[in-house]
């Protein structure tokens, strides 16, 4: 059966932090890693991975996919109060349908 | 250019009664998939769509939900005679490709 395990499932950290998410998969035929975030609504896309080693960055936030150890991290530097929020990992198989692990719920505090 | 929109935000029914979740994709956008969240749960898969025909339903439950997407109008998650385990976010997600990009979610409550 296919599933995401994401670790760890919660972080408390201070502004100012820097906080890394692990995201492990096993996935039939992966295509693709994807990275949300999630506050008290809609899941906002955050990366979509498809090879390996290709660091991908959008300000503080960055991410990188290991096909061969089936993971993938989502770096956060300088944190700020507003990255506080759910950060959801999904892998992206032979179907269409992602599939997701549990979440991991950053604090950051002030 | 507005994204994924889902109505009602927020949903109330009796044990019994029929709920009906509805999801307008973001332009252009012809993939529609539905996801269920419980609580502390990650999304679960249910169905995926395109229009007038359902591609995947692996996940969804074999009775009282069904989905439709059709050629003219929202895509509609319908769940007949509720039940209490119905509870849950339903979220809907839309794509052009790979990405999907999904809107706010209905909270149904079942009481």
């Amino acid at each position: 059966e296919d599933k995401v395990v994401q670790s760890p499932l919660s972080l408390v950290v201070h502004e100012g932090d820097t906080v890394t998410l692990n995201c492990s998969y096993e996935v039939t035929n992966f295509r693709s890693l994807l990275w949300y975030k999630q506050e008290k609504k809609a899941p906002t896309f955050l990366f979509m991975l498809t090879s390996s080693g290709i660091e991908k960055k959008s300000g503080r936030l960055s991410s990188i996919l290991d096909k061969k150890e089936l993971f993938s991290i989502l770096n956060i530097t300088a944190t700020q109060t507003g990255d506080s929020a759910v950060y959801l990992c999904a892998a992206q198989g032979g179907s269409e349908k992602l599939v997701f692990g549990k979440g991991m719920k950053l604090t950051v505090n002030p | 250019n507005a994204g994924v929109m889902q109505n009602p935000r927020h949903l109330v029914r009796r044990r019994g009664q029929e709920a009906r979740l509805r999801c307008s994709p973001m332009k252009g956008h012809s993939h529609v998939y539905w996801y269920r969240q419980l609580p502390e749960e990650g999304l679960k898969f249910m169905v995926y769509l395109q229009k007038e025909n359902i591609i995947d339903e692996s996940g969804m439950p074999k009775e009282r939900f069904s989905a439709e997407f059709p050629k003219e109008g929202p895509s509609i998650l319908r769940i007949q005679q509720v039940v209490r385990g119905d509870s849950a976010a339903y979220f809907c997600a839309s794509s052009l490709r790979d990405e999907q990009y999904f809107g706010p979610g209905t909270r149904l409550t079942v009481t």
